[in-house]
C-alpha cells in the first residue's frame, strides 16, 4: 500500500467552478502536509504548507486536513484556465523526514 | 532569476554510459534534494542532502551517488545508466527539512 494515494483524474471543469483535490494517507503520524501545483514540463511549484489540522486559506486556495479520516483537501475557488495543472500533495511525519508526494491529479478548466 | 538551476534539461544515454546530473540554488537553502518523476509513481526521493557535507539515501537510491559539493551544488551521478533509470528527474532546495521545497526545472534522462 502507497503512503498517500491521490486519485489521478483527469478532472475537468468549467471556468468559475470550485475544485476539490484530494489525498489519502495510511500513516497516522504524518502531521505536516503540502500542495503543489505542477504545469506540463516544468517542476512542481509550492502552493499551500500546513501543519497538523483545520484550514488555512491563501487567495483562492484552501488547504484542509482531517487528521481523524487520514484526509487532506485542496479546494480552488473561482477557478480559471490559468489553474489548469497537476496538483500534488506531500506529507511527512516529523522535522527532518522524508516527504511522501501523491502521484498527482490533473485538472483542466475549461473557458 | 533566483531558483534552483539543473543542467542539461535533456539527455539520451546508452546502457552502461554513466552521467552527472549538475543542480546549484542561489537562495541560501541548507537542504538540498534528488527526486524522480515517473507515471503513476509520483516523485520519489532518491538521496538528499540535509546540510553541507553530509548526503543520505532516499526511498531509492540504488544505481545512484551523490556529491554536495559546497552549500549552492548538489550533483547526481549515474555510474552505469540502465533503461529502467529513465525518467524525468528533480532537484529541490528548502531552507530546511520542514520547509516547503523550491524544485528546478527537471532533467529529462532517456536511457536506451
Amino acid at each position: 500500500q502507497k503512503e498517500v494515494e491521490q486519485d489521478p483524474g483527469p478532472l475537468s471543469v468549467p471556468e468559475g467552478a470550485i475544485v476539490s483535490l484530494n489525498c489519502t494517507y495510511s500513516n497516522s503520524a504524518f502531521q505536516y502536509f503540502m500542495w503543489y501545483r505542477q504545469y506540463s514540463r516544468k517542476g512542481p511549484e509550492l502552493l499551500m504548507y500546513t501543519y497538523s489540522s483545520g484550514n488555512k486559506e491563501d487567495g483562492r486556495f484552501t488547504a484542509q486536513v482531517d487528521k481523524s479520516s487520514k484526509y487532506i483537501s485542496l479546494f480552488i475557488r473561482d477557478s480559471q484556465p490559468s489553474d489548469s495543472a497537476t496538483y500534488l500533495c506531500a506529507m511527512s511525519d516529523g522535522p527532518g523526514n522524508q516527504f511522501y508526494f501523491g502521484t498527482g491529479t490533473s485538472l483542466t478548466v475549461i473557458p | 532569476n533566483a531558483g534552483v538551476t539543473q543542467t542539461p534539461k535533456f539527455q539520451v544515454l546508452k546502457t552502461g554510459q554513466s552521467m552527472t546530473l549538475q543542480c546549484a540554488q542561489d537562495m541560501n537553502h541548507n537542504s538540498m534534494y534528488w527526486y524522480r518523476q515517473d507515471p503513476g509513481m509520483g516523485l520519489r526521493l532518491i538521496y538528499y542532502s540535509a546540510s553541507e557535507g553530509t548526503t543520505d539515501k532516499g526511498e531509492v537510491p540504488n544505481g545512484y551517488n551523490v556529491s554536495r559539493l559546497n552549500k549552492r551544488e548538489f550533483s547526481l551521478r549515474l555510474e552505469s545508466a540502465a533503461p529502467s533509470q529513465t525518467s524525468v528527474y528533480f532537484c529541490a532546495s528548502s531552507e530546511s527539512r520542514t520547509y516547503g521545497y523550491t524544485f528546478g526545472s527537471g532533467t529529462r534522462l532517456t536511457v536506451v
